[in-house]
């Protein structure tokens, strides 16, 4: 079946560091891949998509690749902010279903 | 400004009682979910429902009961079945045509005493 692996958190960087969140999946066809983000006690916001191959879903200086090749869709920012503190959520949907599939989360915790 | 509600923010409730949580949407879509997330942990799937008047169980959906019979609204009930309840509470919805993510409401915590 469908499955979604990221990498354990937490993840403890200083402030303009380099971020990279693992994410890969398990699934037939041609899923849409997702990044959430939620800020503790809040619901979750979308971060970006991709809806196939090579596309790059961007947002708020995130960035991730939509690999087919390698099953994966990393997300990456290039200079963290404390604001930055929150849980990240790599999702799939299906092309044969609405539902979403979602990893365990990863914690990202930004130091001043 | 279109989004989705959630009802309350935190609930307490006694053991065996049932509990219903309220999710509304203003976006006009036509497909609503509600998760449940325990803490330190990813979302599992409780019900959906692609179109009023019907819904689907997901990955865990005993002790939990739905009903979908406005296009906006999907309320969640708790029943005294439903063996450990306290936890973090989500709902989302999504347009099931020319769209494919899904938006979330701000969640409610239940905790059960």
């Amino acid at each position: 079946g469908n499955s979604v692996t990221q990498m354990e958190g937490p993840v403890t960087l200083s402030e303009e560091a380099f971020l990279t969140i693992n994410c890969t999946y398990t699934a037939t066809g041609y899923p849409s891949l997702f990044w959430y983000v939620q800020y503790p006690g809040e619901g979750l916001q979308l971060l970006l998509k991709a809806t196939k191959a090579d596309d790059k879903g961007s947002n708020k200086g995130f960035e991730a690749t939509y690999r087919k090749e390698t099953t994966s869709f990393h997300l990456e920012k290039g200079s963290v902010q404390v604001s930055d503190s929150a849980v990240y959520f790599c999702a799939l949907r299906s092309d044969s279903s609405y539902k979403l599939i979602f990893g365990s989360g990863t914690r990202l915790l930004v130091r001043p | 400004d279109g989004g989705i509600t959630q009802s309350p923010k935190y609930l307490f409730r006694k053991e065996g009682q049932n509990v219903t949580l309220s999710c509304e949407q203003n976006l006009n879509h036509d497909a609503m979910y509600w998760y449940r997330q325990d803490p330190g942990q990813g979302l599992r799937l409780i019900y959906y429902s692609q179109i009023v008047n019907d819904f689907q169980k997901g990955d865990i959906a005993e002790g939990y009961s739905v009903s979908r019979e406005k296009k906006e609204s999907f309320p969640l009930t708790v029943t005294s079945a439903q063996k450990n309840p306290t936890a973090f509470y989500l709902c989302a919805s999504t347009m099931t045509t020319g769209g494919v993510e899904q938006f979330f409401g701000p969640g409610t915590r239940l905790t059960v005493l």
